[in-house]
């Protein structure tokens, strides 16, 4: 089975500040796909950075990095010089890519709330 | 580009109604996935169809859901009869491929009273 746990209810960090936002995961599939999307108060998912467990590289995509630690089976995402927009709930999801239902597996959520 | 769209945006109905929801995918997109929203349980993934065919539908909590994809440009999300725990924001996605990015809708927030 999959799971993805994110540990941070909530975080509350200074505009402009750099924000790290915690995923763990499990799963016993050898190759696997690590989702990060943002939900704001206005309700649409949006997709915003995938990272693959066999790239080499940690996925970047503009101010959003993805940390990704696959011994410790981690995948921060990282953003940086944050915004007032930045503001929202964020998920962590995976996919097994071989085994099992190659279900999208969601994590709880953190909600991120950006000060002026 | 057109995204995922979804209708109605919001929905208020009485228990024992007929419910619709209606998902129309990113074209050329032959996944399609529907998924449910609730503070309880969070995103869970109903059904999921490839090319308008039912691949998986083992998270359709009980047989008053059920889901078609007549086309492969529509798609739709019934209950009968609803009921109050049926209440939460569901969401149409779509992917290319199994393996590629899921691209959300901007969901139907259901309400039934």
């Amino acid at each position: 089975a999959q799971k993805i746990t994110q540990t941070q209810p909530g975080m509350f960090v200074q505009e402009k500040e750099a924000v790290t936002l915690d995923c763990t995961y499990d799963t016993s599939d050898p190759s696997y796909g690590l989702f990060w999307y943002k939900q704001p108060s206005s309700g649409e998912m949006i997709f915003l950075i995938y990272q693959g467990s066999y790239d080499q590289q940690n996925a970047t995509e503009g101010r959003y990095s993805l940390n990704f630690q696959k011994a410790r089976k981690s995948a921060n995402l990282v953003i940086s010089a944050s915004q007032l927009g930045d503001s929202a709930m964020y998920f962590c999801a995976m996919r097994g890519m071989i085994q099992g239902a190659q279900k999208l597996v969601f994590g709880q959520g953190t909600r991120l709330t950006i000060n002026p | 580009d057109a995204g995922v769209i979804q209708s109605p945006r919001h929905e208020v109905t009485e228990m024992g109604q007929e419910v619709t929801l209606r998902c129309k995918p990113i074209s050329g997109h032959d996944y399609l996935f529907w998924y449910r929203q609730t503070m309880m349980r969070g995103l869970e993934l109903l059904i999921y169809f490839n090319n308008n065919v039912p691949i998986d539908d083992s998270g359709m909590p009980e047989d008053r859901f059920s889901a078609k994809m007549p086309n492969a440009s529509f798609s739709t999300l019934k209950i009968q009869p609803s009921e109050p725990r049926d209440s939460a924001v569901y969401f149409c996605a779509s992917s290319q491929h199994l393996k590629e990015t899921q691209y959300f809708g901007p969901g139907t927030r259901l309400l039934v009273l």
